[in-house]
């Protein structure tokens, strides 16, 4: 069954520095999307990605976040200067049309900022 | 903020149907109800989506009443692998409009 794929599973970073999380999106899906949970808490959407421009971003997705499709399987989000409370796993998603039910999501990428 | 109202936690004997309820009565003519999980902190699980008609898969089914204000999920065998949070969410069917969690209902499964 195709998957999801995001690395590193697990990143530790300083304070300050700046981190790049990847995921690799099923290879016929259109949309792509990020989301985060920080530990005990809801899942929470950050952004949506279609035609090679942000559909729709949350309050949370800051001038620090950005997010690139530098090739055609890649998709990644960057986080700037990372903060302690940027402490999350953080989940990739990816759909074929759009419509709620096709979404797969990754294994996510714990990060942790330290 | 989310849309749906579920029980925060139930537990079911394994080898028995779980039965999930979700109150919705905001719920729109054009929005469908999704079921999505959580196993532990994997990626969530897309399970089942309906719009008014009672729907089955090879994972569950999912009982939409006939005002479309509440749903139920239903695992026919619950098995102790289907231990997880169960989200209810509310949302069109097409477009890029996000999912929106709510904290769901933290199913276990005892054996």
């Amino acid at each position: 069954e195709p998957e999801v794929t995001q690395t590193p599973s697990h990143q530790v970073t300083q304070m300050g520095q700046e981190v790049i999380l990847r995921c690799v999106p099923i290879s016929n899906h259109l949309y792509f999307y990020w989301y985060r949970q920080i530990l005990g808490q809801k899942v929470e959407f950050l952004v949506s990605f279609y035609n090679n421009e942000i559909s729709e971003k949350s309050e949370i997705f800051d001038d620090q976040f950005s997010v690139e499709r530098p090739d055609g399987s890649n998709f990644t989000l960057k986080i700037r200067s990372t903060k302690l409370e940027d402490s999350a796993m953080y989940f990739c998603a990816s759909s074929e049309e759009g419509s709620g039910w096709g979404y797969t999501f990754g294994s996510g990428t714990r990060l942790t900022v330290v | 903020d989310a849309k749906t109202t579920q029980p925060p936690s139930m537990d079911c004997a394994e080898g028995r149907a779980a039965n999930l309820p979700c109150n919705h009565s905001t719920i729109s003519g054009n929005e469908y109800v999704y079921w999505y999980r959580q196993i532990h902190s994997q990626g969530p699980q897309y399970i089942i989506h309906g719009l008014k008609n009672n729907e089955t898969n090879e994972m569950a089914s999912l009982i939409i009443t006939e005002d479309r204000k509440s749903s139920t999920l239903i695992l026919p065998h619950a098995t102790l692998r289907d231990t997880a949070v169960y989200y209810c969410i509310v949302r069109g069917y097409f477009g890029n409009e996000k999912l929106t969690f709510g904290t769901g209902t933290r199913l276990t499964i005892i054996p």
